[in-house]
């Protein structure tokens, strides 16, 4: 299994300014995958990111709104741009375990709440 | 038509009891089924995978029918730690790996 650590568990914001998520992985992994759950709805892939190479984005989601560093194969960072409070949801970063197992291991979460 | 459909409940059973939750999909080349289970204000984790010829572990009993496009999740003798919400999840087929179709979720409360 995969222990994932996420900063900030959870933030109140002002509209219009910026949040960084940070993700720590306990191993190396190539792949890390950014979701979004908004209140009462499913979960929703952002990005997929890739160390060395840019993220790719899901349909929806652009890299201006939600750019994504991937500096090592055990982190990541999500930042949230020009908030609205729109954006407020829990923001999941997850890894899978296993080739194309479908098996993800989620952080705990970041609750944003943007005023 | 949503994705993954799922009724979302909630479902009130009392210990003991048996509960059934179904879901259905809508892309007929799903290859990936999965049940994953989110406590409240907790992150979502795998509970089982699901397999054309049905599966079993434990007290939960998953099955797949690829024809009608449609999975369930059996849990018998519910535990009050089974409360939970159970989300239906598909790998969408020629997906990037981890995009995975979450549903909704159905919610059980199981009471003493």
């Amino acid at each position: 299994s995969a222990v994932i650590s996420q900063k900030p568990s959870r933030d109140i914001c002002q509209r219009g300014t910026s949040l960084t998520i940070q993700c720590q992985v306990d191993s190396q992994v190539t792949m890390m995958f950014w979701y979004r759950q908004q209140p009462g709805q499913s979960l929703t892939l952002i990005a997929t990111a890739n160390q060395g190479s840019e993220a790719t984005y899901e349909s929806g989601f652009v890299i201006d709104k939600f750019p994504i560093s991937r500096p090592n194969l055990t982190f990541s960072t999500l930042t949230v741009s020009n908030m609205s409070p729109e954006d407020s949801s829990i923001y999941l970063c997850s890894v899978e375990w296993g080739h194309g197992t479908g098996e993800l291991f989620f952080g705990e979460g970041s609750r944003l709440t943007v005023l | 038509r949503k994705e993954v459909e799922q009724d979302p409940g909630p479902f009130n059973v009392p210990e003991g009891a048996t509960v059934a939750f179904n879901c259905t999909y809508s892309n007929s080349a799903s290859q990936s089924f999965f049940w994953y289970r989110q406590d409240c204000r907790k992150e979502p984790k795998l509970l089982m995978s699901v397999y054309s010829s049905g599966n079993e572990d434990g007290r939960f009993t998953a099955q797949l029918n690829r024809a009608s496009q449609y999975i369930s999740l059996l849990i018998r003798d519910s535990k009050l730690s089974d409360s939970a919400t159970y989300l239906c999840v598909v790998n969408l087929a020629g997906g990037s790996q981890g995009n995975l179709i979450f549903g909704k979720g159905t919610k059980l409360s199981v009471k003493p």
